[in-house]
């Protein structure tokens, strides 16, 4: 079955201490990405990779770090998580052709508690 | 700058009449647009798109949606709803000038009363 499956799906923790959400895709999607949906704000993207080794900044990176060393797997990294990072994440995939209009695939989410 | 604007937080609806949710975008380019449904406790799952060409789409689960470029608008809609399509509905635009970021607008929650 085709899926994006992140993990933990829950975790509550405290401030400063590092933390590390893992998020793996088996549809061999050249495109990931990380979101964080807060309530009235939708979806904000945070990083994003176009293949391996290839990363960039969304619109909220600050606080974040993300790796891509093989193309099924895209990790966001919370070096020292605080109470605003508190949130539900979603890691997503897609196909990369040269356009932009693919359909993305979402993982079902990781509810972060930043207490 | 791209930017989607879903105007209405909720919509209630009865069973077996149409539903429309509502969606205006700006993009500096050609917009591609998109429709996602949320259900409790799950990621987003795709609905629709227009790329080019009709301007009515056809999507999953009986939804389609009208682009309207004049308008800059991109609605959902159903002919005719069923309580299980009551979710958080996100509309979602991305230019196609090179930008590949997907800008989502904050969501509308669809209530469909029995």
């Amino acid at each position: 079955e085709a899926q994006v499956t992140q993990n933990p799906r829950y975790l509550i923790t405290v401030t400063g201490k590092k933390l590390t959400v893992t998020c793996s895709q088996n549809m061999n999607h050249e495109y990931m990405s990380w979101y964080r949906q807060d309530p009235g704000l939708g979806l904000r993207q945070i990083y994003y990779s176009m293949n391996v080794e290839v990363t960039d900044k969304g619109d909220v990176p600050e606080g974040y770090k993300v790796s891509r060393k093989e193309k099924r797997n895209f990790p966001l990294i919370l070096e020292s998580p605080s109470p605003n990072q508190t949130s539900l994440y979603f890691c997503a995939s897609s196909l990369s052709t040269g356009s932009s209009n693919q359909p993305q695939h979402f993982g079902d989410g990781t509810r972060l508690s930043i207490l | 700058a791209q930017s989607v604007a879903q105007p209405e937080d909720q919509v209630n609806v009865a069973e077996g009449n149409p539903l429309t949710v509502k969606c205006t975008y700006s993009v500096s380019g050609n917009p591609y647009l998109f429709w996602y449904v949320q259900y409790p406790n799950r990621g987003l799952q795709f609905l629709l798109k227009y790329i080019t060409g009709d301007n009515l789409v056809k999507g999953s689960y009986g939804f389609e949606a009208e682009f309207n470029k004049s308008q800059t608008s991109f609605h959902l809609k159903k002919p005719s709803a069923l309580v299980s399509d009551s979710a958080l509905y996100f509309c979602a635009v991305r230019d196609d000038t090179g930008r590949r970021a997907l800008t989502f607008g904050s969501g509308t929650r669809l209530q469909v009363q029995p």
